[in-house]
């Protein structure tokens, strides 16, 4: 089993670029989540797909928006790119909106906004 | 708005000690608690989860968390610390689902030889 897997590992950009970003879930997930992890600071979620809907979303700008699959693997887009949106963004994967189970983290994707 | 905050940002022990990182939490209903660990250039990785029932619970790689209503916190403990704990250590909660997960600033780990 290979895990939550992201693409790429890392990425420039310079400001007002436009970036795609990668995840395939865990074999047997179909739920994806996004995050943002600043250089020293804990992921802050960025929203959720499941059933190639947006399900849940947290406090962040239109220019972050998201899609899914029917593989279930989901992309991550952000539009006219800032410095402050350099850092690590992770994907996360559950089977299922219920509670009770488990996220389980990809390494991450970091991009560096010049 | 549910938060958490991790009053530690380093902590220091020495091999083979005890160690407790705290975490406290705000949320309106009974919460969904998490302890993650992240070492350097990797992903998350669950130590342990609350839902409900017990409130010691017990993880993997030694760790436990005790979930205190009253106080709102949920305290990760090892009684001995090895080497390969260093890491950073985050807590977080849970929507009612556990979807949307709140993280705290996290607590860098270091360990003395």
């Amino acid at each position: 089993d290979a895990g939550v897997t992201q693409s790429p590992t890392h990425l420039i950009k310079t400001r007002g670029q436009q970036v795609t970003l990668r995840c395939s879930p865990k074999s047997g997930h179909d739920t994806v989540s996004w995050y943002q992890q600043a250089l020293g600071q804990g992921p802050q979620f960025i929203f959720q797909y499941y059933e190639e809907e947006e399900r849940q979303r947290g406090n962040f700008p239109d220019r972050f928006s998201g899609h899914q699959f029917p593989n279930y693997s989901s992309e991550l887009n952000v539009n006219a790119l800032l410095l402050g949106d350099s850092a690590l963004y992770l994907c996360a994967s559950r089977g299922g909106r219920e509670g009770g189970s488990e996220q389980f983290f990809g390494p991450g994707t970091r991009l560096t906004v010049l | 708005a549910q938060s958490v905050t991790q009053p530690d940002i380093h902590i220091t022990v020495s091999e083979g000690a005890s160690l407790e990182l705290r975490c406290n939490y705000s949320y309106g209903a009974t919460p969904y608690l998490f302890w993650y660990v992240q070492s350097p250039g990797q992903g998350l990785q669950l130590l342990l989860k609350y839902f409900s029932g017990d409130t010691l619970v017990q993880g993997i790689k030694g760790f436990e968390a005790e979930f205190k209503r009253s106080q709102s916190s949920f305290n990760l403990r090892k009684p001995s610390v090895h080497w390969s704990d260093a890491a950073e250590y985050f807590c977080a909660v849970g929507d009612n689902a556990g979807n949307m997960l709140t993280f705290g600033g996290g607590t860098r780990l270091m360990v003395k030889p």
